[in-house]
């Protein structure tokens, strides 16, 4: 089945430094990937479409220049945190849909 | 944009034990879908159901589209089913998410 591959799980960090999130479709081709920031305890909310190609759309309240966006082929889209402060801390999802919607297995941000 | 709320907030099970799930939305939905999220954050696709019934295994869903609201069933709960459920609707090529259920059983 189609798999979504999210690296790394768990990434710990300077204050002030940059950190870049990877989402894979190892199986399938996906021109549309999404974004998701989930704090304990609660849901997801979205905070960006990736397109293959094209300028990410990000959902209103989240900022472009904090939370870097690009997918540069049909198999990868990469999100940068930079300059992570303390309050960037979260678990943040990837997605992709191949028939229906799969999920990468995450990565939790600890930012010091 | 569409309300999604999910009750119960939490619910503990006895191992064996049956429950349900219960999703209200605010508007139409067209693309309700109900996730599995297990203790360590990953995310399983369980049922798109925007009407009608489905059953996989021990797990069923209904969704009454007319009175905006979807029911998860888990039969015979077993620990591994422990984690929140999220109900969410696909609206506008986005995913509005549900606050979830955590679910806990105890062996």
């Amino acid at each position: 089945g189609a798999v979504v591959s999210q690296h790394p799980s768990r990434v710990i960090c300077k204050s002030g430094t940059s950190v870049k999130i990877e989402c894979r479709s190892l199986d399938f081709q996906a021109t549309t990937m999404f974004w998701y920031r989930q704090f304990p305890k609660q849901s997801l909310m979205l905070m960006a479409t990736s397109n293959e190609g094209s300028k990410a759309t990000y959902e209103q309240g989240v900022e472009k220049d904090k939370f870097l966006i690009n997918h540069a082929s049909l198999t990868l889209s990469t999100l940068t945190v930079t300059s992570a402060h303390p309050e960037d801390s979260s678990f943040y999802i990837c997605s992709a849909i191949y028939e229906k919607l799969f999920f990468g297995s995450g990565t939790q941000l600890s930012v010091l | 944009g569409i309300q999604v709320e999910q009750s119960p907030p939490d619910l503990i099970l006895q191992e064996g034990a049956n429950s349900t799930l219960r999703c209200n939305f605010s508007d139409s939905v067209n693309n309700l879908q109900w996730f599995h999220q297990n203790p360590w954050g990953q995310l399983i696709n369980l049922f798109y159901i925007p009407s009608g019934t489905k059953q996989n295994g021990r797990l069923s869903a209904t969704t009454v589209a007319t009175e905006r609201y979807s029911l998860l069933y888990i039969s015979s709960s077993q620990t591994t089913d422990s984690g929140v459920y999220f109900c969410a609707d696909l609206e506008g090529g986005k995913l509005i998410f549900g606050q979830g259920t955590e679910l806990s059983v105890k062996p």
